[in-house]
Parts: structure tokens; C-alpha cells; sequence
């Protein structure tokens, strides 16, 4: 069993729906959870970046962590054709050494 | 431009060649990374260099793969005796702060590595 579990999709949403992206996780010792974003030939951005338990908002994109349940969330308001893109959640014990969901293809309709 | 350059962007070799894959960091990052990215997987973690000090080095796979960093700036990924289940995507990537820090990592485009 992978330590980050993310379903691959494709998903595909019309424009202008709310997007849930999760992944799940096996190592309670993650306190740091992101989430990137890579376009198609493109190395990986980072979108999202939460410590701990909780929410974080940035403009259309809601990050949550229940680290109880060992589940994060990322959630896309008002989706645009431009998000269409892999999503990667990646999480760690300390610093950026990095484990990686396999990402989860997102297709926005026009 | 001012990110994170990687070359070459695509290496064709034969089983069994040497290869050196090159990564020019983002201007005074301490910490770079190699990551290996299979096709619709996620990057998985080799190894990372804090200036000119590898300080972890984990996610190697074998003896044949190695790394430096020798003057704390441009890092070279060796691969030795290339088999073809080393044919993947190889992303560098940087730091502002330290490996002991959790920031923004700074991906390359990559290096496309295929071996026949």
C-alpha cells in the first residue's frame, strides 16, 4: 500500500463547477500538506501549502486537512478551463522531503 | 529566465551507457532536490543537497545512481550501467531554505531520460 493514495481520474467538470480533489494517507507523521499543480509538459507549481489541521482559502482554491481521518482536500470554485491541469497532493514529516500522491488529471469544460 | 534549468531535456542512451543529467538551480537556493517522475505517477524522492552537502540520499535506488553538488550551486545526477527501468522523467528542484524547512520547491521542466 502507497503512504498517499490519490485517485489518477481524469475528471471533467464544465466550467464554472466546485472541484473536490482528496487524497488519503497511511503516516501520521505528515504535519505538512500541498498541493501542486503541473500543466502538460510542465514541471510541478506549488498551489497550496497547509501546516497541521485545518482550512486555508486562496481566491477560488480551499485546502482542508483532518489529520484524524488522515484525508486532505482541495477544493476549486468556479473552475475555469485554465485549471485543467494534474493535481498532485505531496506531504511531509519535516522539510521538502516530499512524498507525492500520483495525481489526479482534471479536465474543465468549456 | 530565472528558474530552474535542466539538461538535456531528452536523452535517448543504450542499456548499459553512463549518463549525466545537469541541474542549474534558482540563484542563491541552499537546498536542491531530485525527484523521478514515472508516467502518471507523482515525483518520488532521490536525494537532496543542503549548499555542497548531500544530506540525504534515501531515495537512490541502487549503487549505480549517485549526485553532486561540488561547488554548493549546479548538481549532476549520474546514472552508471543505465537499464531500461531507469527510462523516466528526472526533475530537479530548489529551495530558498534549507532541507530542515518546509517551502516552496521550485521544479525544473525536467530531463526526459530513455534508455533502449
Amino acid at each position: 500500500q502507497k503512504e498517499v493514495e490519490q485517485d489518477p481520474g481524469p475528471l471533467s467538470v464544465p466550467e464554472g463547477a466546485i472541484v473536490s480533489l482528496n487524497c488519503t494517507y497511511s503516516n501520521s507523521a505528515f504535519q505538512y500538506f500541498m498541493w501542486y499543480r503541473q500543466y502538460s509538459r510542465k514541471g510541478p507549481e506549488l498551489l497550496m501549502y497547509t501546516y497541521s489541521s485545518g482550512n486555508k482559502e486562496d481566491g477560488r482554491f480551499t485546502a482542508q486537512v483532518d489529520k484524524s481521518s488522515k484525508y486532505i482536500s482541495l477544493f476549486i470554485r468556479d473552475s475555469q478551463p485554465s485549471d485543467s491541469a494534474t493535481y498532485l497532493c505531496a506531504m511531509s514529516a519535516k522539510g521538502n522531503k516530499l512524498v507525492f500522491g500520483a495525481g489526479t488529471i482534471l479536465r474543465v469544460k468549456s | 529566465g530565472a528558474g530552474v534549468s535542466q539538461s538535456p531535456r531528452y536523452k535517448v542512451t543504450k542499456r548499459g551507457q553512463d549518463v549525466a543529467l545537469r541541474c542549474d538551480p534558482i540563484s542563491g537556493h541552499v537546498s536542491l532536490y531530485w525527484y523521478r517522475q514515472a508516467l502518471g505517477q507523482g515525483p518520488e524522492f532521490l536525494t537532496y543537497f543542503n549548499y555542497e552537502a548531500q544530506q540525504d540520499k534515501s531515495g537512490l535506488p541502487n549503487d549505480r545512481f549517485s549526485a553532486e553538488r561540488p561547488e554548493g550551486s549546479i548538481s549532476t545526477l549520474t546514472i552508471q550501467r543505465t537499464e531500461q527501468r531507469d527510462s523516466a522523467m528526472y526533475r530537479c528542484a530548489s529551495s530558498l531554505g534549507s532541507t530542515d524547512t518546509t517551502g516552496e520547491l521550485f521544479f525544473g521542466e525536467g530531463s526526459r531520460l530513455t534508455v533502449l
